[in-house]
């Protein structure tokens, strides 16, 4: 069964820091790996997605990085805003699907 | 253009009710699943439909089910509700085209089991 970490579980930053959210699975037989942010009580917002082909996306202050073979992703946020205060959550595929496998998430506070 | 559309945002129901969840994907997608949010367990995965046909199931036990229409809008139904089933219950829908398989989350359902 896949396995998915993230690591900090928690992370609290001045404004205007550089980051990075590490996501790591055990099964590397992913078909893609997406990123989500989650505001307190809401449903989850689309970042990133990052085909198992690609090695990485970007939108905006973000990016994202898949390495497959070692079964790790990142997500880079540059400058960080008090409005990137959220809970960050990757999830892999093993299909064409829409079954995820999620992490359990790392709680961002930026503080101004 | 309108994103996923849950239905209703809350519910209270009494231990033993069923209770029928709505999902309204986006205009276009074919394929919902849904997922359980709680806070010992994180988002877990429940079921997918996509084209009115069942494609995944996850491991729940079966007073969890579902179904999808024809206009690809999904419900939920979870029969002799317990306490443990209060969780936050989140849909997403995608396109899943050769190249197009991001996935769009509504705002959930909110279901507290009393």
């Amino acid at each position: 069964k896949q396995e998915v970490t993230q690591i900090p579980a928690a992370l609290s930053v001045p404004e205007g820091e550089n980051l990075v959210l590490n996501c790591s699975f055990t099964d590397s037989a992913i078909y893609n790996l997406q990123w989500f942010r989650q505001d307190p009580g809401k449903g989850l917002t689309s970042l990133l997605l990052i085909q198992s082909s690609q090695r990485e996306q970007t939108s905006g202050r973000l990016n994202a990085s898949l390495d497959k073979s070692s079964g790790r992703s990142t997500l880079y946020i540059a400058a960080s805003q008090p409005g990137d205060s959220a809970t960050y959550l990757c999830a892999v595929s093993r299909n064409t699907g829409n079954q995820f496998y999620f992490g359990t998430g790392t709680s961002l506070t930026v503080i101004p | 253009k309108a994103g996923v559309t849950q239905t209703p945002r809350y519910l209270i129901k009494t231990r033993g009710q069923q209770v029928t969840l709505s999902c309204s994907p986006i205009s276009g997608h074919r394929s919902v699943s849904w997922y359980q949010q709680t806070p010992g367990q994180g988002l877990q995965f429940l079921f997918e439909y996509f084209s009115e046909t069942q494609r995944n199931k996850g491991n729940f036990p079966g007073r969890f089910s579902g179904r999808q229409f024809s206009n690809s809008r999904s419900e939920m139904n979870v029969s002799t509700l317990e306490l443990g089933d209060s969780a936050l219950y989140l849909c997403a829908s995608s396109m899943l085209g050769p190249m197009n398989t991001e996935a769009f989350f509504g705002q959930g359902t909110r279901l507290t089991v009393v």
